[in-house]
């Protein structure tokens, strides 16, 4: 149990275009999810805290109209990647929060040409 | 300043010889510990984590934690280490609520056989 999916696993686009990714948590319902990028050979940094039916808590200096967040639905949130740029190709990782853990998706790759 | 420190960035052990990996965090409030483990292609597992009580800690695959409020540490350990423990580990801290967490910078395990 506890399973969080993300959707796409890879994704390259061009420079201006916009990428929305899914963050679904498979067999359990979450109040709160979490995004995070990660640069190689660096930790994962806390972008925003996602909570359904409501804004996204932003952390200082991630721009919230770039990178937009919907927690529609107690087992999805999506990150849209706005007008992409060669700077945010990056790891992108969500969790889902479940009683007392953080369960993580596997992650996905984004590469902006 | 909440932080994670993860002062080696890459090991290297021989399959069967012990490991510990060195975690300190700096926080400003009761520190809820966790140990990740994260495979290429793969989302963060968590091997164990600490909230109270004991403070030596046991977790999956073989691994255990020792919580030292003294030295501000939370150092993972693993008696005899398997070739399939090469992965990447990440130390984190944090709050009652866990609705942010911090992480190290992570440390890469390479198992010679």
């Amino acid at each position: 149990g506890a399973v969080v999916s993300q959707h796409p696993s890879r994704v390259i686009c061009k420079s201006g275009t916009s990428v929305k990714i899914e963050c679904r948590s498979l067999d359990f319902q979450a109040t709160t999810m979490f995004w995070y990028r990660q640069f190689p050979k660096q930790s994962l940094m806390l972008m925003a805290t996602s909570n359904e039916g409501s804004k996204a808590t932003y952390e200082q200096g991630v721009e919230k109209d770039k990178f937009l967040i919907n927690h529609a639905s107690l087992t999805l949130s999506t990150l849209t990647v706005t007008s992409a740029h060669p700077e945010d190709s990056s790891f992108y990782i969500c969790s889902a929060l479940w009683g007392n853990e953080q369960f993580f998706g596997p992650g996905t790759r984004l590469t902006v040409l | 300043a909440q932080s994670v420190t993860q002062p080696d960035i890459h090991i290297t052990v021989s399959e069967g010889a012990s490991l510990e990996l060195r975690c300190n965090y700096s926080y400003g409030a009761t520190p809820y510990l966790f140990w990740y483990v994260q495979s290429p292609g793969q989302g963060l597992q968590l091997l164990l984590k600490y909230f109270s009580g004991d403070t030596l800690v046991q977790g999956i695959k073989g691994f255990e934690a020792e919580f030292k409020r003294s030295q501000s540490s939370f150092n993972l350990r693993k008696p005899s280490v398997h070739w399939s423990d090469a992965a990447e580990y990440f130390c984190a801290v944090g709050p009652y609520n866990f609705n942010k967490f911090y992480f190290g910078s992570g440390t890469k395990l390479n198992v010679k056989p």
